[in-house]
């Protein structure tokens, strides 16, 4: 059965530092990796999607990588800002649809 | 952002009667996808479709129904809410069959008393 873990559960950090988030799962049999963002009280945002056949995607100071054979992603965010405080969580999708999401990292940016 | 609504946004309801959840699409994709999050669990996946008429269960199917007469819609029902069933729904929707990339929708929070 797929497990998806996210490390850190929270982080706080002043503006302006390079910051890494990670997601570990343990089936490498998966078909993409998701990236998201959550705000209190929303909806998922989509950042990136990294496909099985890919190694890294990024979006503006965004960057997410994908290693299977480890099982591992990790999230990099260059420069943060306070407006990046927010839950983000990874999404592993296997065969069947079948979409399992990590707990997700609490990020808080201070000013 | 994908075009993706959900109804109601906020629902009470008493133990024991039937609650049906409604999500809508304008973006005319195929796979729609009914998820519940929870402290503790996080996001997980109660039913999807493929298409039409076309559904299957997802990791925590018990207590649920879904239906999808028509490609925009997808409704989620509880036949006889319980309490276990408090939770924050979401809808999601994936149309690119190589990626399966999903958008979200505002989520649906239902209190059963």
């Amino acid at each position: 059965k797929q497990e998806v873990t996210q490390i850190p559960a929270a982080l706080s950090v002043p503006e302006g530092e390079n910051l890494v988030l990670n997601c570990s799962f343990t089936d490498s049999a998966i078909y993409n990796l998701q990236w998201f963002r959550q705000d209190p009280g929303k909806g998922l945002t989509s950042l990136l999607l990294i496909q099985s056949s890919q190694r890294e995607q990024t979006s503006g100071r965004l960057n997410a990588s994908l290693d299977k054979s480890s099982g591992r992603s990790t999230l990099y965010i260059a420069a943060s800002q306070p407006g990046d405080s927010a839950t983000y969580l990874c999404a592993v999708i296997g065969g069947g649809f079948k979409t399992i999401f990590g707990a997700g990292t609490r990020l808080f940016v201070k000013a | 952002d994908a075009g993706i609504t959900q109804s109601p946004r906020h629902k009470v309801t008493e133990t024991g009667t039937p609650v049906t959840l409604r999500c809508h699409q304008t973006e005319n994709h195929r796979y729609m996808y009914w998820y519940r999050q929870d402290p503790g669990h996080g996001l997980r996946l109660i039913h999807y479709s493929y298409g039409v008429k076309d559904t299957d269960k997802g990791e925590v199917s018990d207590g649920y129904s879904v239906s999808r007469s028509k490609t925009e819609d997808f409704l989620l029902t509880l036949e006889s809410a319980t309490s276990s069933q408090t939770s924050v729904y979401f809808c999601a929707i994936s149309e690119d069959r190589s990626s399966y990339e999903q958008y979200f929708g505002p989520g649906t929070r239902l209190t059963v008393t």
